[in-house]
């Protein structure tokens, strides 16, 4: 079993859009979530970072973590063109040599 | 002040052979990291180095390697190189505080193509 589940999409939605993006994850002891983006032929930037459950808002994106269910889910209201990209969750303890990240979600926001 | 650089951007090179790959992180992180990322998966852990010691080692055969010199600089080295091999190589830049690592500033990384 993976550490991380993603689905890989590819998800497409139309211009000021609501997106929902998931990730589920299999160890309990995960501790540390974030949300990086990645643009073609780039490397991965870092969007958000959450320690515990909750929600954490960060102008147009809300991250959200459920432990109970070892769910993570990020949001991007208002989505943009600009937004298109693979957006990758990682996780992992904050005191760990290694973070485990998802295989990616393909997101085109169309004008 | 720059991110985290790494050389070259593209690498084309014949089965069997070496390569390294090299990475200079953001001035005052301690850590590098070394992640493999082939078309259409997320980065899988290849190393990590703090304060040039290994700290971690992913699930890579004994043909990767890798090293931290004294400016915290960084080097990964892949010996008889496969098809396989083939990848978008990133280097993760961390500012550890206190044991704890805050997230990674990934360079844009090195594709590496083997044929």
């Amino acid at each position: 079993q993976k550490e991380v589940e993603q689905d890989p999409g590819p998800l497409s939605v139309p211009e000021g859009a609501i997106v929902s993006l998931n990730c589920t994850y299999s160890n309990s002891a995960f501790q540390y979530f974030m949300w990086y983006r990645q643009y073609s032929r780039k490397g991965p930037e870092l969007l958000m970072y959450t320690y515990s459950s909750g929600n954490k808002e960060d102008g147009r994106f809300t991250a959200q973590v459920d432990k109970s269910s070892k769910y993570i889910s990020l949001f991007i209201r208002d989505s943009q063109p600009s937004d298109s990209a693979t957006y990758l969750c990682a996780m992992g303890l904050i005191t760990g040599n290694q973070f485990y990240f998802g295989t990616g979600t393909s997101l085109t926001v169309i004008p | 002040d720059a991110g985290v650089t790494q050389s070259p951007t593209h690498l084309i090179k014949t089965r069997g052979q070496h390569v390294t790959l090299r990475c200079s992180p953001i001035s005052g992180h301690k850590s590098v990291s070394w992640y493999q990322q082939v078309l259409g998966q997320g980065p899988q852990f290849i190393f990590q180095y703090y304060e040039k010691e290994e700290r971690g080692r992913g699930n890579f055969p004994d043909r990767f390697s890798a090293r931290q010199f004294p400016n915290y600089s960084s080097e990964l080295n892949v010996n008889a190189l496969l098809l396989g091999d083939s990848a978008l190589y990133l280097c993760a830049s961390s500012l550890i505080l206190q044991g704890r690592n805050y997230g990674y500033t990934f360079g844009s990384g090195t594709r590496l193509t083997v044929v």
